[in-house]
């Protein structure tokens, strides 16, 4: 158990739909990251958020926002969903602005299935 | 840009025997290198990382890494493997860098027979 909490574990839903993904990190870290694992494109970067503000975006699509939270859990907001985005999605945290040396500790994801 | 290659999508190997992993990664200068663990239905686990420092890494698990910078490989090994080793591994490269994004290799898949 990496101390890193994601909810749901499971969401199905329907194309042109909007849902959120929810992340917590473990205690003590401020930087959160979002990941896509799909059979097509591999594991890619999303976003990295430290203490509440974007730090980096990778390969997140328009329809795609995140945010992070004073409490420092954060969401993954996904609109107007198609078949393509069926994906596992993970959060990883980190203690420091992502640095690195800074090693990145992942959760058990959150597999979304778009009907 | 940064990319990393694991050349085998697949291996299947016999409980106690060795394993290695491939990882060749292109990078301008040298990059951390991590290797993680997905075993099914799970997420990604931490094994081994290297920053700097002695070429050998030692990780958890009783696996071991080496970096060979002429090579540009980073090659995960286990002497003796057991049926619980049985996951997806996958190697990642960051810039030694601020702000650094994880690139992920495609990952191998690991069966282990009896």
């Amino acid at each position: 158990d990496s101390g890193v909490t994601q909810t749901p574990k499971h969401l199905i839903t329907a194309t042109g739909q909007r849902v959120t993904l929810r992340c917590s990190p473990r205690s003590g870290d401020l930087s959160v990251y979002w990941y896509q694992q799909s059979l097509d494109q591999g594991l890619q970067f999303l976003i990295h958020y430290y203490n509440g503000e974007e730090r980096a975006k990778g390969n997140i699509l328009e329809r795609f926002s995140a945010q992070q939270f004073p409490d420092l859990h954060s969401e993954l907001n996904l609109s107007s969903l198609e078949l393509g985005d069926s994906a596992l999605y993970f959060c990883a945290s980190s203690v420091g602005a992502g640095a690195g040396t800074d090693t990145q500790y992942f959760g058990p994801g959150t597999r979304l299935t778009v009907l | 840009a940064q990319s990393v290659t694991q050349p085998d999508i697949h291996i299947t190997v016999s409980e106690g025997a060795s394993l290695e992993l491939r990882c060749n990664y292109s990078y301008g200068a040298t990059p951390y290198l991590f290797w993680y663990v997905q075993s099914p239905g799970q997420g990604l686990q931490l094994l081994l990382k290297y920053f700097s420092g002695d070429t050998l890494v030692q990780g958890i698990k009783g696996f071991e890494a080496e970096f060979k910078r002429s090579q540009s490989s980073f090659n995960l090994r286990k002497p003796s493997v057991h049926w619980s080793d049985a996951a997806e591994y996958f190697c990642a490269v960051g810039p030694p860098s601020n702000d650094y994004k994880l690139s992920f290799g495609a990952g191998t898949t690991v069966t282990v027979r009896a």
